[in-house]
């Protein structure tokens, strides 16, 4: 079927406001994961989900970062209180049942923050 | 934890080969390779899951030494569409959490 989308495409926001960000997988794909990626920087890790297993949040930058995810379907990527070092793009994967298995990348949410 | 890539950045000319190294101070359980060009998403090329293992896919092989931690991704007779940022990636021994490398530029020149 379809790949991995994520919405919006491009996000363009007031430093203090919040932002969600979303993602949806390859459908059956059980894990999920989401990254950040700087301007000319590799891909830093956020967090993972698999299944309906609760995730490792302590790859979140700073807890104005939340995420959730409703079974094995859509996830968001919330930001509240946004700051210009949160300008990135946000990438989200999706995989068969996790690390053991190729990620497929959706094409990402630019963020701006101003 | 993030695994360290060597050489940062490389040129080559069409034809030519090229070798980029990953490298973890933690155990390496499995290593993914991917391939991410300029203003696009990441592309998986291979996944490696057993010590010594190689593989292959097109010109682009790769291989996997469990013992010593370290991945090589191998480009032989480059190609102008090799071009791009190379990514190696390995989950944490927790499996929760998944690293990609610090990264290498890659590019081909006619």
């Amino acid at each position: 079927g379809a790949g991995v989308s994520q919405s919006p495409s491009n996000k363009v926001t007031e430093k203090g406001k919040d932002v969600e960000l979303r993602c949806d997988p390859i459908s059956g794909h059980t894990a999920l994961y989401w990254y950040r990626q700087r301007l000319g920087q590799g891909l830093e890790f956020l967090i993972y989900f698999q299944g309906n297993s609760a995730p490792d949040k302590s790859g979140l930058p700073s807890d104005r970062f939340s995420a959730e995810r409703t079974g094995e379907s859509v996830s968001t990527l919330t930001i509240q209180r946004t700051q210009q070092e949160d300008s990135a793009v946000y990438l989200c994967a999706s995989s068969l049942a996790g690390g053991l298995y190729e990620q497929y990348f959706g094409p990402g949410t630019r963020l701006t923050v101003t | 934890q993030q695994p360290v890539q060597s050489p940062q950045a490389v040129i080559l000319r069409e034809g030519e080969d090229a070798v980029i190294n990953c490298s973890s101070s933690k155990a390496l359980y499995s290593v993914h390779w991917y391939r991410q060009k300029h203003g696009e998403a990441p592309v998986f090329l291979m996944i490696l899951l057993k010590g010594g293992e190689q593989k292959g896919h097109d010109k682009i092989s790769a291989s996997f030494n469990e013992k010593k931690q370290q991945s090589s991704l191998y480009l032989t007779a480059s190609q102008l569409s090799y071009s791009g940022t190379y990514f190696c990636g390995t989950e944490d021994n927790t499996g929760n959490q998944f690293y990609f490398g610090t990264g290498t530029s890659l590019t081909v020149i006619p």
